[in-house]
């Protein structure tokens, strides 16, 4: 059975740091591409970021350019997402995504970031 | 800044039939854009319903299909059920990134 579980989500003050996981089993990690993304409360999805099988390529949404970094481990099936320099519209509840396709997704992890 | 646009609400009656667009702010939305469907009810993560235009994960049911429509992705539901009353969000690709259309809230009345 494929699952999807992220982990590190958290309050935050605005301008911190946050370390997100997503620990994935089931399927082959290292053959898929992997994707964040996240809903702030009340609204609506928006891709964040994705990256490559070998971790070759990354992809970010302009919002966080700079500020987040994506990066695996395909040793330990597992999706990380660096978030740096956080502000008050980086809350929401993020959520890890497999492939191409989108097809399996976690349960999401909430961060806010407020003073 | 790519805007994906979709139709805010739309309300169906039960057994009905409903279409939802997808639209892109690049201009018509191809099967290059591998248009992708996905359900969210409250509380909930998204579902995955149907990949590069019109193919349906193993757990789609057979009312919901997805094409394109005069330049937009498309997504039909046919004989709609009191639980297809949900969001959905469409999302089209853009040479590496992913843009999600804002939505549209399906009311079954």
């Amino acid at each position: 059975e494929v699952q999807l579980v992220e982990s590190g989500g958290g309050l935050v003050q605005p301008g911190g740091s946050l370390r997100l996981s997503c620990a994935a089993s089931g399927f082959t990690f290292s053959s898929y591409w992997m994707n964040w993304v996240r809903q702030a409360p009340g609204k609506g999805l928006e891709w964040v970021a994705n990256i490559k099988q070998d971790g070759s390529e990354k992809n970010y949404v302009d919002s966080v350019k700079g500020r987040f970094t994506i990066s695996r481990d395909n040793a330990k099936n597992s999706l990380y997402l660096q978030m740096n320099s956080l502000r008050a519209e980086d809350t929401a509840v993020y959520y890890c995504a497999r492939g191409f396709i989108f097809d399996y997704w976690g349960q999401g992890t909430l961060v806010t970031v407020s003073s | 800044q790519t805007v994906v646009t979709q139709e805010p609400s739309l309300t169906v009656s039960p057994g009905g039939t409903v279409t939802l667009t997808c639209a892109s702010s690049t201009g018509a939305v191809t099967s290059g854009h591998y248009p992708n469907w996905f359900q969210q009810k409250p509380g909930e993560a998204p579902r995955a319903l149907i990949y590069s235009t019109s193919n349906k994960h193993s757990w789609t049911p057979a009312r919901f299909s997805g094409s394109l429509l005069g330049g937009k992705a498309a997504l039909t539901l046919s004989g709609v059920q009191p639980e297809d009353e949900a969001e959905y969000y469409c999302l089209l690709y853009y040479g590496g990134h992913w843009v999600f259309g804002g939505g549209t809230k399906l009311t079954v009345l």
